[in-house]
């Protein structure tokens, strides 16, 4: 069966400090991976989206990155954090096609001080 | 591009009354359709699909939604609340091979 991981689960940072979180997926290849925010009363946000290795689709301009080295992990990143970057990150995973379901992580609670 | 709009952001319900959560969509082409559920400092999980066929589909937990094209809409129902339906539902569509969008969540909460 299929597995997610994504960690860490909390993480508390000062402003203008790096951002490095990390998604990995089990028991498939070649998934469609996902980074999306979760902020209060606002639902999911796609950030970015990634169909293959060295491939990344940026949904939303702002100072997070995302990378994809390898066929099963996929990174989001910032070299300065934000105040308006605290949130709820998910990653998820899909197979190929519109008509498959994602398979969200159990989130990073990202605090911004 | 497909939107989706959640129209309460808020249910509160008592236990075993029966609850609808609204979703409606917008989308030019075929969509499909879903609901995930998301408990508190988790991830979302999925609920229900709508891909093609019967436009009633069902969860393993009592949850139905209808796939009305002509209302553009895809609510989500149970006949009888649990305490433990507690937790945020999400409607998502997607078209194609384009990422899913999401509502902005209706918060269900079963009071005893």
């Amino acid at each position: 069966s299929q597995t997610i991981h994504q960690w860490p689960a909390t993480l508390v940072q000062p402003v203008g400090s790096p951002l490095s979180l990390e998604c990995t997926v089990e028991g498939t290849s070649n998934p469609n991976l996902y980074w999306y925010r979760q902020a209060a009363g606002r639902g999911l946000q796609l950030l970015f989206y990634s169909v293959g290795i060295g491939q990344i689709s940026s949904e939303v301009p702002q100072n997070l990155s995302a990378s994809r080295p390898q066929d099963r992990q996929f990174i989001l990143s910032s070299k300065k954090l934000l105040l308006s970057d605290s949130g709820f990150y998910l990653c998820a995973w899909s197979r190929t096609g519109g008509y498959s379901p994602l398979h969200f992580g159990n989130g990073t609670r990202l605090t911004v001080t | 591009a497909q939107s989706v709009t959640q129209l309460d952001s808020q249910v509160p319900v008592f236990e075993e009354a029966p609850v609808e959560l609204r979703c409606n969509y917008s989308s030019s082409v075929s969509v499909y359709l879903f609901w995930y559920v998301q408990y508190p400092n988790q991830g979302l999980q999925l609920l229900l699909k709508y891909l093609s066929g019967s436009t009633l589909v069902e969860s393993i937990n009592g949850f139905e939604a209808e796939f009305n094209k002509s209302q553009t809409s895809f609510h989500l129902r149970k006949p009888s609340v649990h305490i433990s339906d507690t937790a945020e539902y999400f409607c998502a569509v997607s078209a194609g091979n384009t990422p899913l969008v999401f509502g902005k969540g209706t918060r269900l909460s079963v009071i005893a």
